[in-house]
């Protein structure tokens, strides 16, 4: 089975400085890896994947996140954060031996950005 | 595509009664999810589906709760009798294979 751990539950950091969300994953079998951020009273929107090829994955807004099979690590970052992206961000997983279909969420990290 | 369709976005309903939450995942997709999102317990996965065979209903709290989906374009999840405690946001999710999953808005059910 698979399972996701954030590492922070909140994030509070000043407009246009950087910001790192943590996620650690675990699983038996090689994993596909994703970034969701969900904005007040709407649905989960995909900001980025890994599926395979380069570990460094970029995303929509400006983010980023780097795949480290070694640390079982898929940390997300943006060098310069705005108001707009004030939101909830959840790392999730899936197996690839399956062909990717249970798909398991972390417990979501609340970023607060400030002016 | 319109995106995977769910509905009502808001239910408001009474101890005891029957509550139908409804999902329409997006046409090509081998994968439908339900979750359940609260603010104690995040997003919990419910059960799922792969060409409308549910694969994992281990998420599903208990037996007043049951899904189905009797074709590719429809599925459905319902709660009998319903209780307070669960009130949540629910999504239905659908994905390709090996592809992300598309989201609904989610449907806000309270039990009052």
């Amino acid at each position: 089975a698979q399972s996701v751990t954030q590492l922070d539950s909140q994030v509070p950091v000043f407009e246009e400085a950087p910001v790192e969300l943590r996620c650690n994953y675990s699983s038996s079998v090689s994993v596909y890896l994703f970034w969701y951020v969900q904005y007040p009273n709407q649905g989960l929107q995909l900001l980025l994947k890994y599926l395979s090829g380069s570990t460094l994955v970029k995303g929509i807004n400006g983010f980023e996140a780097e795949f480290n099979k070694s640390q079982t690590s898929f940390h997300l970052r943006k060098p310069s954060v705005h108001i707009s992206d004030t939101a909830e961000y959840f790392c999730a997983v899936s197996q690839r031996n399956n062909q990717g279909g249970k798909l398991i969420f972390g417990q979501g990290t609340e970023l607060s950005v400030k002016p | 595509d319109a995106g995977v369709i769910q509905s009502p976005r808001h239910e408001v309903t009474e101890m005891g009664q029957e509550v139908t939450l409804r999902c329409k995942p997006i046409s090509g997709h081998d994968y439908l999810f339900w979750y359940r999102q609260t603010m104690m317990r995040g997003l919990e996965l419910l059960i799922y589906f792969n060409n409308n065979v549910p694969i994992d209903d281990s998420g599903m709290p208990e037996d007043r709760f049951s899904a189905k989906m009797p074709n590719a374009s429809f599925s459905t999840l319902k709660i009998q009798p319903s209780e307070p405690r669960d009130s949540a946001v629910y999504f239905c999710a659908s994905r390709g294979i090996s592809t992300e999953a598309f989201f609904g808005q989610g449907t806000r059910l309270t039990v009052v």
